[in-house]
């Protein structure tokens, strides 16, 4: 167990839906990200929050959009999504300070 | 554009034998060097870091850093069908934007009973 959890596990939107994500880590950590896998591609790095402060938007589409209300919490709300965008979305945290990230589970996302 | 770059594999490897992970990385600022395992439908999870120049030991992996060749590798000694995953390599940005981590494509191992 890593400390780190996410809801839902898996979820199937059409493209009309609005949905959100959510991520909790419970390390004391203040530093949190969201990650985008796809099959056969990197782990890409969408969005960097620092002490609640994004820091960091790898050009992710609008439809994306984050939010962290503190160093706790983490969200992902999704809107218009198109089929591409279906994938397995990895939240992580890390102490301010150190380089060594920790995952949650991950949402297994289908858009349909 | 920083990279980090490993084979995709399969690396396949009988069980008992020494499994060897390799990874190339782009950016020669990079101080921070990870191993993640990822078993299929899983999320990562971190099995080694390293920092400094030569090898690091944690039970049956070692971790090899050489920051002349921009090079880190992961040994698995008498490899187990349950070190069947793909391995992930990971290693620190540092620019204008902060630090992250960059992550490689992964190497898929396969141990045979």
């Amino acid at each position: 167990e890593t400390g780190v959890t996410q809801t839902p596990r898996h979820l199937v939107m059409g493209m009309t839906n609005k949905k959100s994500l959510k991520c909790e880590q419970h390390l004391g950590h203040n530093a949190m990200y969201w990650y985008k896998q796809s099959a056969k591609k990197p782990l890409e790095l969408m969005f960097v929050y620092n002490f609640k402060e994004q820091t960091e938007n790898n050009s992710v589409p609008s439809r994306f959009s984050p939010e962290c209300p503190n160093s706790s919490h983490l969200f992902l709300h999704l809107h218009t999504l198109q089929p591409e965008d279906s994938a397995l979305y990895l939240c992580a945290s890390s102490r301010q300070g150190s380089d060594t990230q920790y995952f949650g589970p991950g949402t297994r996302l289908t858009v349909l | 554009q920083k990279e980090v770059e490993q084979n995709s594999g399969p690396l396949s490897v009988p069980e008992g034998a020494i499994a060897s992970l390799n990874c190339t990385y782009s950016d020669r600022v990079s101080q921070s060097f990870f191993w993640y395992r990822q078993y299929s439908g899983k999320s990562p999870e971190l099995i080694m870091s390293i920092y400094s120049n030569g090898d690091k030991e944690d039970g049956r992996f070692t971790a090899q850093l050489n920051k002349a060749s921009q090079y880190v590798s992961l040994l698995i000694r008498d490899s187990q069908p349950s070190d069947s995953a793909t391995y992930l390599c990971a290693v620190n940005r540092v620019d204008q934007a902060g630090t992250a981590l960059i992550f490689g494509k992964g190497t898929t191992l396969s141990v045979s009973s």
